[in-house]
């Protein structure tokens, strides 16, 4: 079974700074996706980055980039010019390429503070 | 975009009765719903797929008569709780595939049982 292992339960960063939040995964699978969710105090889930693990260039959002390490099964993700609404729980998470019907795997999240 | 609207987003219920969260997918057909449990300031755990008219796939350890899942059509899924205690208190999120790779999630139910 795949898992998910996030290293740093809290983060902080000053405002405008930059950060980079860690995520390690194990697989034995070669075709998988991996993800970056944001989970605010409002608790709804949202997408902040996806790679898969096919694509050699590693994925970008506008200050959202991601470090895709395949052979270290290393995913972390970079926040550029950190914001106060940046700061919320973010979730590295997996996805198997086998099947329609496979689910996420999470890992147990990094709480991130933005300080002004 | 493709939203989940789950509800609802808050209960507060007794113990021993029932509770049904639904999912319903705006405007996207949701065939696979996942359910997922979520304590406080822990991770997403999953509870179970379903797939629509089918029955749920659940994971280990998740009481399947505790939490009745049931997916009669591609844009609703629903969980039941059933006989709720107070250690079913939780945050429950569902989220559905929207074709390709993508995840849509609901905004997540709060359940307190007293």
């Amino acid at each position: 079974a795949q898992t998910v292992t996030q290293s740093q339960p809290e983060m902080s960063v000053q405002e405008a700074e930059t950060v980079t939040l860690s995520c390690t995964y194990d697989t034995s699978e070669s075709d998988y996706y991996l993800f970056w969710y944001k989970q605010p105090p409002s608790r709804q889930m949202i997408l902040v980055i996806r790679q898969e693990a096919y694509k050699q260039q590693n994925a970008t959002e506008n200050r959202f980039s991601v470090n895709f390490q395949k052979a270290a099964k290393s995913f972390s993700l970079k926040i550029s010019d950190s914001q106060l609404g940046d700061a919320a729980m973010y979730f590295c998470a997996y996805r198997s390429e086998n099947s329609g019907n496979t689910p996420l795997v999470f890992g147990k999240g990094t709480r991130l503070s933005v300080i002004a | 975009g493709a939203v989940v609207s789950q509800h609802p987003s808050r209960v507060i219920c007794k113990s021993g009765t029932s509770v049904k969260i639904e999912c319903r997918s705006l405007d996207f057909q949701a065939t696979t719903m996942f359910w997922y449990r979520q304590f406080p300031k822990q991770s997403l755990m999953l509870m179970a797929t379903s797939n629509e008219g089918s029955k749920a796939t659940y994971e280990q350890g998740v009481e399947k008569d505790k939490f009745l899942i049931n997916h009669a059509s591609l844009t609703l899924s629903t969980l039941t709780v059933t006989s709720a205690h107070p250690e079913d208190s939780s945050f429950y999120i569902c989220s559905a595939r929207r074709g390709g790779v993508g995840y849509t999630f609901g905004s997540g139910t709060r359940l307190t049982v007293v």
